[in-house]
């Protein structure tokens, strides 16, 4: 079945520095989302990506769908202690718009001042 | 806040027990989704609710039911718990039935079995 993998697993970074985490999907994406879930909190949408190619940004982050719609990135500049969390990538399995939602294992993202 | 209301915030049982959560989603969502959240697999889609009809099932088993009332709000019964049901179970909602739209999560029900 679909797969949905990020990596890294974990990151430490010293406040300032920039982060990225990568998700890789084993099948084609109608679409993909990014999830930040806060330490001891509820994961929370940051974004939707649909396009190939796409790239949008939000202030410091900035996300990516792969030209193939079967990859995606987010990056962050200058990591603040404010970005510390896990965060998810989310894609439909079976490559639409219905059904089930698979998350990645996500990127756990420490942040020293 | 994000409008998800999720009940209990912590449950303690025991093995081979029954318990039920509740989810009230946020207000004019008509789909409600439950995952379950453990460490070693990550956020696991269990099952999708639309209007009061099951729109989409996921990993879950079959001790495990949904339902989706007509005021919309939803409870996940868990029935003959296992020490590996421990868990964060977490209930969102959307506007849509589209998944492709963003979903809301409430703060979740930690359960604990023992």
């Amino acid at each position: 079945g679909q797969q949905v993998m990020q990596i890294p697993q974990y990151q430490h970074v010293q406040e300032g520095e920039d982060f990225t985490t990568y998700c890789n999907s084993s099948t084609t994406l109608s679409n993909i989302q990014w999830y930040k879930q806060r330490p001891g909190g509820h994961p929370v949408f940051l974004i939707q990506l649909v396009k190939s190619g796409e790239v949008k940004k939000q202030k410091r982050l900035t996300f990516q769908f792969g030209e193939a719609k079967k990859n995606s990135s987010l990056h962050i500049t200058a990591t603040q202690t404010t970005d510390v969390g896990t965060y998810f990538c989310a894609g439909p399995r079976g490559g639409t718009s219905y059904g089930k939602l698979t998350f990645g294992q996500g990127t756990i993202l420490t942040v020293h001042p | 806040d994000s409008g998800v209301t999720q009940t209990p915030k912590h449950l303690i049982t025991a093995t081979g027990q029954r318990v039920t959560l509740r989810c009230s989603p946020r207000s004019g969502d008509l789909s409600v989704y439950w995952y379950q959240q453990s460490l070693d697999q990550g956020l696991q889609f269990l099952i999708q609710y639309y209007n009061g009809e099951e729109r989409a099932k996921g990993n879950i088993l079959e001790r495990f039911s949904a339902q989706q009332f007509p005021d919309l709000h939803s409870e996940l019964n868990l029935s003959s718990l296992e020490l590996g049901d421990s868990a964060l179970y977490f209930c969102a909602s959307s506007a849509f039935s589209r998944i492709d739209t963003e979903a809301f999560f409430g703060q979740g029900t930690r359960l604990t079995v023992v």
